[in-house]
C-alpha cells in the first residue's frame, strides 16, 4: 500500500518564527488533506490540496503531485499553532485516506 | 451546520462490557468513516460507508467490532465484548463524495477507556 512519511517528526519554534512541514508519499494520489490536531485532540481541516497551492491567512500549502510531496508553511507562528500536523492521502478508486505519522509542533512564547 | 456529532465524548467501561459509539454525519454527506487513534498505531481507518453501504471493513480489528449505518444521518460502532486494548480515541468523519475528490470532516472523537 501507499506509504506516507512526514518530516520533521518534532519541531520546536519561538513565537513569530516560520516553518515548513513536509509530506512525502510513495504513489500517485487523487486526494490529499492537511489536518491540525490541537492539544484537546480535535482534528481540524487545514487544506484539501491534491495539487497546486492554497493559502489561508498565515498558513499555505503546496502539493507537487508529479513529484509526490506536499509542503505546509506556517508563518509568524503563534502558541495556538501547537499540536500535531497530519497529512492524509487517498488514491484513485478508493475513498480511503492513509495518514502520516504527523509532525508534532510546539511554539514557545 | 453543526459538524459531525459523536456521542458519548468519554466512555469508561469494564472489560467484557458492550460499548456503542454513535455518529451523526454532516447533513448531505454520503460517505462516513470510523477511525481509531492510539499512540502506538496512530490514526487507523476501521470501516467506511458510502450511501449507507459498508464499502471496506478491512480495518476492523476483529469480530468483536461491528458497525452499522441504518440511514444517512446515523451510524454506530459497537464493541462486544470490550477489552483493555480497545482503549483509544474513536473518530467519525464524513464527506461528500460525488465520485471525484472529496474532503473529510472529523467529529470531536470518543475517548474510550476499558478497565
Amino acid at each position: 500500500g501507499i506509504q506516507v512519511e512526514q518530516s520533521p517528526p518534532d519541531l520546536i519554534l519561538q513565537e513569530g518564527a516560520n516553518s515548513t512541514l513536509r509530506c512525502n508519499f510513495s504513489d500517485s494520489v487523487n486526494n490529499l488533506q492537511w489536518f491540525h490536531q490541537n492539544p484537546w485532540g480535535q482534528l481540524i481541516n487545514l487544506f484539501y490540496i491534491p495539487s497546486g497551492t492554497k493559502q489561508n491567512g498565515r498558513l499555505s500549502a503546496t502539493t507537487v503531485a508529479t513529484e509526490r510531496y506536499s509542503l505546509l508553511y506556517i508563518s509568524s507562528s503563534q502558541t495556538t499553532d501547537s499540536g500535531v500536523y497530519f497529512c492524509a492521502v487517498g488514491t484513485s478508486g478508493t475513498y480511503k485516506y492513509i495518514f502520516g505519522t504527523g509532525t508534532r509542533l510546539k511554539v514557545l512564547a | 451546520d453543526a459538524g459531525v456529532i459523536q456521542s458519548p465524548r468519554h466512555e469508561v467501561t469494564e472489560m467484557g462490557q458492550e460499548v456503542t459509539l454513535r455518529c451523526k454525519p454532516i447533513s448531505g454527506h454520503n460517505s462516513l468513516f470510523w477511525y481509531r487513534q492510539t499512540m502506538m498505531r496512530g490514526l487507523e481507518l476501521l470501516i467506511y460507508f458510502n450511501n449507507n453501504v459498508p464499502i471496506d471493513d478491512s480495518g476492523m480489528p476483529e469480530d468483536r467490532f461491528s458497525a452499522k449505518m441504518p440511514n444517512a444521518s446515523f451510524s454506530t460502532l459497537k464493541i462486544q465484548p470490550s477489552e483493555p486494548r480497545d482503549s483509544a480515541v474513536y473518530f467519525c468523519a464524513s464527506s461528500f463524495s460525488p465520485g471525484g475528490g472529496y474532503e473529510q470532516y472529523f467529529g470531536p472523537g470518543t475517548r474510550l477507556t476499558v478497565t
